[in-house]
Formats: C-alpha cells, structure tokens, sequence
C-alpha cells in the first residue's frame, strides 16, 4: 500500500512559471486536501475535495488551482508562481469516519525565485 | 470549528513521561480529538484519538475530562526520536470533509 504519493519531492520556478503539484492515493478515500508549510508555522489548508468532481477553498487558495476527476488524484496547480509561494505542500486524504484520521505525503519542497 | 490552544514548546529527559496539554473549550458534542506529529521534513502523523475518558494505542494515551473541554496527550518514557511538534486537532472522526485546521503545535525537545 503506497498510502499518499506526492511528486516532485523538490522544485525550483522562476516567478510567473506554471506547473503542477501531483497527488495520487491508493486507499479509496473519499477525501483529499493541500497544505502549505511555512518555516515555524502550522499547516494552512489551500484546497480540499469530498469526492470526484467537487473542490472547494480552504483557508489560503489565491494562486492555487485543484481539479478532482478521479478518486484517486487530486493535483494542485499553481498558475503564475510567485515568491511567496515558496514553502512546503503536502497532500493529504481520509474517509468518512476514519478513526486514523488523515493520511499525509511526504511533501514536496517549492521555491520560487 | 473549534480553536484549540496548547503550549508552544516544552522540554523533556529521555525515559521520562511527557503530557501535552490542549484547550479547546468550544468543542462541538460531536467532534473528536485528535493528535498528530510531525517530524522535519515530513508530513504530520495520526497518533492517537478520542472522544471521551481515555485512550490508549502502542504510541500514546490520550486523557479526556467529562467536559471534553480539553485533552491531554501522554507519551510515556519518551526518547529522542520522540522530538518533534505535535498538534491538536478537533473535528469530525474521519478529521472532517473540508480538511483540517491546524495551529502552531507544541514542539517538543527531549534530550539525553
């Protein structure tokens, strides 16, 4: 069981680039969340999914793109990279009623310079 | 969503039990409580949760009052490998639909 796959581990943009944060799980979960990490500070909700074809912002989702065509990806774009979007995401997904709450990749490292 | 308040770091000795103390006095009847760790560079990890009076896995137990007004996490003969920065959360017991809210955690040092 792989759990929650996030890909890259690291990335570099210059400001205004595109890309995508990939994330793939293998549990069935219904749910699917992004997070940014900055240094010293407490995770912050960007975008959550309850299932396919429904997303919804959470506390910081300026900047951000999310997109759930299937059950088992939840990909977060960024549209026109900018400094301060520089910090560590991390995806995350759980089950109605989990008791092992929600399960995290392990990250991917963006800077933007 | 209830706000939940809990120390900002502690410090502890190898072997010695360490207890986490979380507030959250707004908690709704149906939300639970739940902690994670995280380590450096890692994603946070499910640790342990609860609804009411207590509960214990491998890793920790966790202590709720009858006015589930607050918790507390119990690790007991902590070692090393137990520093890192643990979080409090209270919600739904899957940890909600629309995802989580984290605050600031407690970091915990525990040294030799």
């Amino acid at each position: 069981n792989a759990g929650v796959t996030q890909t890259p581990k690291f990335q570099v943009l210059k400001t205004g680039q595109s890309m995508t944060l990939q994330c793939a799980q293998d549990m069935n979960h219904e749910y699917m969340s992004w997070y940014r990490q900055d240094p010293g500070m407490g995770l912050r909700l960007i975008h959550y999914s309850v299932g396919a074809g429904i997303t919804d912002q959470g506390e910081v989702p300026n900047g951000y793109n999310v997109s759930r065509s299937t059950t088992e990806d939840f990909p977060l774009r960024l549209l026109s990279a900018a400094p301060s979007q520089t910090s560590v995401y991390f995806c995350a997904s759980s089950s109605t009623g989990d008791r092992h709450g929600y399960t995290f990749g392990s990250g991917t490292r963006l800077t933007v310079v | 969503l209830a706000k939940t308040t809990q120390p900002i770091s502690m410090d502890s000795y190898e072997g010695q039990e360490v207890n986490i103390t979380c507030s959250h006095n707004n908690i709704a009847t149906n939300d639970y409580i739940t902690w994670y760790q995280q380590f450096p560079s890692q994603g946070p990890r499910f640790i342990i949760q609860g609804y009411k009076t207590k509960v214990t896995n491998e890793v920790a137990s966790l202590f709720i009052p009858a006015d589930r007004k607050s918790s507390t996490l119990s690790l007991p003969r902590v070692s090393l490998s137990d520093t890192a920065v643990y979080y409090c959360l209270v919600g739904d017991s899957g940890g909600g639909a629309d995802g989580l809210t984290f605050g600031k955690g407690t970091h915990l040092i525990i040294q030799p």
